[in-house]
């Protein structure tokens, strides 16, 4: 079955450290990844997505890179803020799944200035 | 201006009411979902539509009924509230062949 395993959190961080947010996946064929960020209080938002193998997805400094012979899917980002501060939630899409994203369980990110 | 709106934001009541939940998306998505995340911030996938059709119906409650009066609206009605129902509902959805859904804003329950 399609199952995606996030690190524990949670991450705390200080402002400008170098951020990884592990995710590997378990998949028949070739699902789609995701990176979900919900901040304090709103609801989720895409921040990045790939769709095949070696694909890097890329946003607001984020990135990931679809990495099909390990089956990993990590965040990372350079320098991380305050403002990026959140949970982030890696998912995946395989078709004829009627849609439905395969969640991880989130990773609570706190950087502290 | 709002892409997926959820009505209300804040729901408290006591243990035994019903209570709905409504949501609206204007982005022009055939597919609607509903998700519970609960304290720990876990995500779980309740139903989902598509063009007013149920076509996800994960293991929840019978309390729990979905409706979906036209493509753009997808409302929760939820019978005899119980203290396990309290969490934020989210409301999402996307279009046929794009796999990105949009979330709305969540509403919040708390049953005493």
């Amino acid at each position: 079955g399609n199952s995606v395993t996030q690190m524990e959190g949670p991450v705390t961080l200080s402002e400008e450290a170098f951020l990884t947010i592990n995710c590997t996946y378990t998949a028949t064929g070739y699902p789609s990844l995701f990176w979900y960020v919900q901040y304090p209080g709103e609801g989720l938002q895409l921040l990045l997505k790939a769709t095949k193998a070696d694909d890097k997805g890329s946003n607001k400094g984020f990135e990931a890179t679809y990495r099909k012979e390990t089956t990993s899917f990590h965040l990372e980002k350079g320098s991380v803020q305050v403002s990026d501060s959140a949970v982030y939630f890696c998912a995946l899409s395989n078709a004829g799944n009627n849609r439905k994203l395969i969640w991880g369980l989130g990773t609570s990110l706190a950087v502290n200035p | 201006d709002t892409a997926v709106s959820q009505t209300p934001k804040y729901l408290v009541t006591q243990m035994g009411n019903d209570k709905s939940i409504k949501c609206e998306q204007n982005l022009g998505h055939d597919t609607m979902y509903w998700y519970k995340q609960d304290s720990k911030k876990f995500l779980k996938i309740m139903f989902s539509y598509n063009n007013k059709e149920l076509i996800i119906n994960e293991t929840v409650p019978n309390r729990f009924s979905p409706k979906s009066p036209d493509k753009a609206h997808l409302n929760l009605h939820i019978n005899s509230l119980e203290l396990g129902d309290s969490a934020v509902y989210f409301c999402a959805s996307s279009l046929a062949g794009l796999e990105t859904q949009y979330f709305g804003p969540g509403t919040r329950l708390l049953v005493l």
